[in-house]
Formats: structure tokens, C-alpha cells, sequence
């Protein structure tokens, strides 16, 4: 299967600590988007990438976010001093240049931070 | 994006026709309509999408009305396995929003046997 992957699957941490999150996508798909989705809620936009460039960061990505796409293939998201509040699930789509809305997702870095 | 809205909870026999009704009546000319569903405790999957027609695959058929502020998922025998979260989305697909994707709160549906 050569679907979006992510890893880990899962990650604990405690409060303060740094964490990064990967995600390879789909092969030929040169559009990469990061998601955040916590507990009873959709997923929200976080940031997307058209190859290398990262070309939109939503405001819930504060400077404590940082993400990157060296290459143009898989890309990380790492955060920085976790909160409480950054347990979520990240997920991680992609998609080719034409149907950029036709995304991939996958299965998600699910964090818990204590 | 234009907003979506959608019932937030349905039931559905299996075997039987689901119908997800969602409303988006401030779509503008060159926004799509997505549909997506996330079965627990994984990532969402994209199902199909539209613009003004009428769409069918092999997973579902999107009936958008003549005036496109409302569309209807139809999943033409219902699985145990559909049971999930549906969202509707309206996005111009590219455009000034690189497609990125606006979720609400989606529809519970739950297949029951």
C-alpha cells in the first residue's frame, strides 16, 4: 500500500518537552497539508506545502509550531515547548497539483501531553 | 469557503439507502462540493466530490440541486461499515484556498443492523 503515512502513531510527553511528528505522503502528490483535530471536533487546517514552499499557516499554528518539507517528500511538524492544550490528533493529507481538494489522509500522530 | 450544515446525527438500516442531506446556500460559482467521512480513530477518506452535475462512484452518488445551495450523499446499500462521521465541505478547490479543507462538525451516521 502506498498510502500517507505517518509515525508515530501515537506519542506521550510531558509538558515543556519538544516533539516532531512525520509525515510521508503519496509519492507524486507535490501538495502536503497538516491538520489538527481534537476530541468531538473536525479536523482544523493547520498548514499546506506545494512541493517545498509552505505557502499558508493558519493562525492556530503559533510560533511554538514549526513544520517543514525539505525536498519536496515527506515532511515534519514539530512542536515546541508542549502545552496541555496541544493534545490532538495531527493529521497529515496530500493530494497532486490538479484536485488539490481530492486529499489522502493519513491515519494520524495521535499526542497526549501531560 | 462557504459554510456548511449538516444534521448531527442520522440512522440507517443496513442494506438499506442512507441519504446525508447538507446544506451550503452561500456556495459561490466556482466552489465544489466534497464529501468525506472519518470511521473512529482514523484519518478522514475522501468519497466524492462535485460542482453543478450529478455524480456517482463506486463508493456513493452526490445529487446537488439546480441551484447548488443544497446536496444529498447517497450510499446506495448501507454496510455495518459505514457507520462513521460525513462531512460535507465546500471548497473552490484550488483557487485562493489551495484547497485546503474546512470540516464542521459532520453527521453521525450510525448503520445498525
Amino acid at each position: 500500500d502506498t498510502g500517507v503515512s505517518q509515525n508515530p502513531r501515537h506519542k506521550i510527553t510531558k509538558r515543556g518537552q519538544n516533539v516532531t511528528f512525520r509525515c510521508d505522503p503519496i509519492s507524486e502528490h507535490n501538495r502536503l497539508y497538516w491538520y489538527r483535530q481534537t476530541l468531538g471536533q473536525g479536523p482544523e487546517f493547520l498548514t499546506y506545502f506545494q512541493n517545498e514552499a509552505q505557502l499558508e499557516k493558519s493562525r492556530l499554528l503559533s510560533d511554538r509550531f514549526s513544520a517543514e518539507r525539505p525536498k519536496g517528500s515527506f515532511s515534519t511538524l514539530e512542536i515546541q515547548r508542549t502545552e496541555q492544550g496541544d493534545s490532538a490528533m495531527y493529521l497529515c493529507a496530500s493530494s497532486m497539483f490538479r484536485g488539490p481538494g481530492t486529499q489522502y489522509f493519513g491515519p494520524g500522530t495521535r499526542l497526549l501531553v501531560l | 469557503d462557504a459554510k456548511t450544515t449538516q444534521p448531527p446525527s442520522m440512522d440507517c438500516a443496513e442494506g438499506r439507502a442512507a441519504n446525508l442531506p447538507c446544506n451550503h446556500s452561500t456556495i459561490s460559482g466556482n466552489e465544489y462540493v466534497y464529501w468525506y467521512r472519518q470511521i473512529h480513530s482514523q484519518g478522514p477518506q475522501y468519497i466524492i466530490h462535485g460542482l453543478k452535475n450529478n455524480e456517482t462512484n463506486e463508493m456513493a452518488s452526490l445529487i446537488i440541486t439546480e441551484d447548488r445551495k443544497s446536496s444529498t450523499l447517497i450510499l446506495p446499500h448501507a454496510t455495518l461499515r459505514d457507520t462513521a462521521v460525513y462531512y460535507c465541505i465546500v471548497s473552490d478547490a484550488g483557487g485562493t484556498s489551495y484547497g485546503k479543507l474546512t470540516f464542521g462538525q459532520g453527521t453521525i451516521l450510525t448503520v445498525h443492523p
